[in-house]
């Protein structure tokens, strides 16, 4: 059975603290791996990685995969209280049409 | 920039009746899926459709669930005859691929509470 687990399950720390949220899986045909940032209402697409080694990044996210070790991390640095979110890591595999998702990280700062 | 979009955003129906949740994917992708997340569970994938076929559906997706393209817009699920465990939030997703290059794009979800 496909499976992705993050960690932690949920996060609290001050504003401007740097956080790294965990997201390991096994799946069958791995394709691609996503995260997004989920508030009140939809995920929101974060980024999309295919490849081992080499970082995405987006103003003060980043992310990186690693298709040996089977495991992605997401970093924010100096985080702000509109970081404050539920973040979900989710895999696509290949010729499934679908996303298996994790339980997601709940990350909260505080100013 | 193109967005998911769903109505209602809010169903409140008595158990044994019908739904349907619509969508309206994003204008030039092809690929539409449904998924649900119940209270304080991950996200579930039910349904990915393609040229008007179910591609692959989950072990939730049974006989009362469906779903159509009734024109070239809308996008629906519909659920027979509503059980008490069927309440959940309901996200609509489109792509641009099917295999994965692309990112799936979610709406804001319809949340269903049946009683």
């Amino acid at each position: 059975e496909d499976k992705v687990v993050q960690s932690p399950l949920s996060l609290v720390v001050h504003e401007g603290d740097t956080v790294t949220l965990n997201c390991s899986y096994e799946v069958t045909n791995f394709r691609s791996l996503l995260w997004y940032k989920q508030e009140k209402k939809a995920p929101t697409f974060l980024f999309m990685l295919t490849s081992s080694g080499i970082e995405k990044k987006s103003g003060r996210l980043s992310s990186i995969l690693d298709k040996k070790e089977l495991f992605s991390i997401l970093n924010i640095t100096a985080t702000q209280t509109g970081d404050s979110a539920v973040y979900l890591c989710a895999v696509g595999v290949y010729r499934a049409q679908k996303l298996v998702f994790g339980q997601g990280t709940r990350l909260t700062i505080n100013p | 920039e193109p967005e998911v979009t769903q109505t209602p955003s809010h169903q409140v129906t008595q158990m044994g009746q019908e739904v349907i949740l619509r969508c309206v994917p994003i204008s030039n992708h092809l690929y539409f899926y449904w998924y649900r997340q119940i209270l304080g569970q991950k996200v579930e994938f039910l349904v990915s459709f393609y040229n008007n076929e179910i591609s692959e559906k989950s072990e939730i997706f049974d006989d009362q669930f469906s779903v159509e393209r009734p024109d070239g817009s809308n996008f629906t699920l519909k659920i027979r005859s509503t059980k008490l465990e069927d309440s959940a939030m309901y996200f609509c997703a489109s792509s641009g691929d099917r295999g994965g290059n692309q990112p799936q794009h979610f709406g804001d979800g319809t949340r269903l509470s049946i009683l």
